[in-house]
């Protein structure tokens, strides 16, 4: 199984402030056939299910506000929030989806300092 | 617009069953791949199971370790209603459960998921 890292934890970040979160496989992700990293980030707020922000590691979502960025390929990717916002509070979770299972990151939960 | 419904969470002892449903409306359910993915209250996500379209040539079911020989996922693409059947619980199965449709219609699971239902919740104790 491919296993998921995320670090940090958790940060509290100034409104405005750059927001990184990094991502971590166990395997690549890199599928061999066309080159794409399998590799999604989800956003969920308190008592809301997961919101798909970015996928193939670095394609936002339509309507997904352009401060949220996605980069890395292989074993390791980073979801930057350029401009952090108090809208963004929430936890953050990466996910690969080249093999079975489908595995999640940890989280990671962004504050508001 | 869009909708996935689950129902059928509900109190369960160790060892017993449940079915879960989850129903589709406003897009094409048969060409998709359709996931379970649960979370523990206050916890993480935890991706569960998954099912392919009808374009994609009979791929899996594909089961995490932790459940893998007591759930099992199934479709009725007449009905639009994705299931979950969970047998032999056990606590530690106890968390909600969302259903979860793949963005794009080529019906392989490998895709990521851009909709998701409100979820419903699944307890397991004596």
């Amino acid at each position: 199984d491919i296993v998921m890292t995320q670090s940090p934890h958790s940060l509290a970040l100034s409104l405005g402030e750059r927001a990184t979160i990094n991502c971590k496989s166990s395997h690549s992700v890199i599928f061999g056939s066309n080159s794409y990293n399998y590799l999604a980030w989800y956003q969920q707020k308190p008592g809301q299910p997961p919101k798909l922000l970015l996928y193939w590691a670095s394609t936002r979502e339509s309507g997904v506000p352009d401060r949220f960025s996605g980069s890395g390929s292989g074993t390791d990717f980073t979801l930057t929030i350029s401009s952090l916002q108090a809208e963004d509070v929430a936890v953050y979770y990466c996910q690969q989806y080249l093999l079975n299972p489908f595995t999640f990151g940890p989280g990671t939960k962004v504050e508001i300092k | 617009e869009v909708q996935l419904a689950e129902s059928g969470g509900a109190l369960a002892q160790p060892g017993g069953s449940l079915k879960l449903a989850c129903a589709a409306s406003g897009f094409t359910f048969s060409n998709y791949a359709m996931n379970w993915v649960r979370q523990v209250p206050g916890k993480g996500l935890e991706w569960v199971s998954a099912i392919s379209g009808s374009g994609g040539r009979g791929e899996g079911p594909f089961y995490a370790d932790s459940v893998k020989g007591r759930f099992t996922i199934s479709r009725d693409n007449f009905k639009n209603t994705l299931y979950l059947q969970m047998n032999s619980l056990r606590a530690e199965d106890t968390a909600v459960y969302y259903c979860a449709q793949v963005k794009g219609q080529s019906g392989y699971s490998q895709l990521p998921i851009d909709r998701w239902g409100r979820g419903t919740l699944v307890t397991v104790s004596s």
